[in-house]
This record gives structure tokens, C-alpha cells and sequence, in this order.
């Protein structure tokens, strides 16, 4: 089956404990993206990748890491979480050159205390 | 720049009435796509359709139907004879030639009464 899958699903973490949240595609989509959507604001890019170690911001990067070291994986790294990151995280994916729709994994939910 | 606004925070209809949701869009690239991403209660986003800006033809899919007009740079979606199962936030969306990113509208939540 053709998806996107994110892990964990749920984190409750503390102020500046290091994390790491996965994304994983099997589509062979050459582009990727992580976006966090909180009330009111829709869904804002953090980072995307073109394809492997070509990544670069989106309109909210500040406090985020990425890296693209396999076409299939895309991880979110946030190196000091605050509250202020307290969201729900999305993966997606897509074929850019080919339209462009992207799938979507199925969420992180996260919590900074 | 990019820019896609949904006007419209909420909308609640009974049942089998029809709805038409709103999406304005800015750009300055001549080629881009605009979409329509559904989320329902349970939480994932779907995909609902893409728009290339040189195709405007207008799509019917079942009960729901895309009016793409560059004239007024809108990309609106309708849905006929709404059902309770259509309850959700919608997403409108676009990415410019230009660029590799996307741009989301801050979304619309259709409530369905029964």
C-alpha cells in the first residue's frame, strides 16, 4: 500500500530534550516536506527536500532540523523543543515534477512542557 | 510572494443543502496548481484535486465541483446536496513554478447538520 507513515504518533517531551520525529514514504517521490499546523494559522512549511541531501527552509524553520540521507526518509529533528513548538507535525510527499499533489502522513501530535 | 486566503472560518448547512467554499490565491508566477485537501475529524489530510493554472476547465467529481477562474484569481469548491460524512476542515493550497514550496490557506471548517 502506498503511504506515508510518521512515528511516533504522540510525544509529550520536556523543554530542550532532543527529539527526533520519522517520516517514511514507498511511493519513490523524489520531493518531501514537514509542515505544522496550529489553530487559526492552516498548515505552515518548515522544511522540504528536493531530493536526497537537498533540503532547504520553508516558511517556518527556526528551531527545526532535517536531513535526507535515503530518498524514502525525511526526519524532523528539533535539537532544543520549547512550548512554542507544541503542535500537530505533518509529513507529505510527492512526485514534484508530476503535479505536485502530496500525500500526507498521519500526523504527529507533540507537546513541549 | 504566495498567498492563499479561505475567508470563510466555519460554515454550518443542514443536510443536502449545497455549499460552495472559498479560496483566493496570489501569485506571480504564470504557471502554478492550486488544491483542495480535506480533514476530517480523524485528523489526516486527503487530497481532493490539483488545477494546473493553463487548465481551467471546471471539475465535477460526484457531489463536489471546482470553479477555477484566473479572472478573479479563485479556485472555489462546491458541494451539492452536502451529507453529514462531508463535516471536516478543507485546505486550499498552491505552489508557484517559481518555487518548492507550498502554500496553505488557513482552512475551513464544514459542519453538516443533520
Amino acid at each position: 500500500e502506498a503511504q506515508v507513515t510518521q512515528n511516533p504518533r504522540y510525544l509529550i517531551t520536556v523543554t530542550g530534550k532532543k527529539l527526533t520525529v520519522t517520516c517514511s514514504q514507498n511511493m519513490n517521490h523524489e520531493y518531501m516536506s514537514w509542515y505544522r499546523q496550529d489553530p487559526g494559522l492552516g498548515l505552515r512549511q518548515i522544511y522540504y527536500s528536493m531530493n536526497v541531501e537537498v533540503t532547504d527552509k520553508g516558511d517556518v524553520p527556526e528551531g527545526y532540523k532535517v536531513s535526507r540521507k535515503e530518498k524514502r526518509n525525511f526526519p524532523l529533528i528539533l535539537e532544543s523543543p520549547s512550548p512554542n513548538q507544541t503542535s500537530l507535525y505533518f509529513c507529505a510527499s510527492s512526485f514534484f515534477s508530476r503535479g505536485r499533489e502530496q500525500y500526507f502522513g498521519p500526523g504527529t501530535r507533540l507537546t513541549v512542557t | 510572494a504566495q498567498k492563499v486566503t479561505q475567508a470563510q472560518t466555519e460554515i454550518s448547512v443542514v443536510e443536502k443543502e449545497d455549499v460552495t467554499l472559498d479560496c483566493v490565491y496570489e501569485t506571480r508566477d504564470t504557471t502554478y496548481y492550486l488544491f483542495w485537501y480535506k480533514q476530517p475529524p480523524s485528523g489526516e489530510l486527503v487530497f481532493l484535486i490539483r488545477r494546473n493554472s493553463f487548465d481551467e476547465q471546471n471539475e465535477i467529481s460526484g457531489r463536489y465541483s471546482w470553479n477555477f477562474q484566473k479572472s478573479t484569481s479563485s479556485f472555489n469548491f462546491t458541494i451539492t446536496a452536502s451529507q453529514v460524512v462531508d463535516s471536516a476542515v478543507y485546505f486550499c493550497a498552491l505552489s508557484g513554478s517559481g518555487t518548492y514550496k507550498y502554500i496553505f490557506g488557513t482552512g475551513t471548517r464544514l459542519k453538516v447538520l443533520a
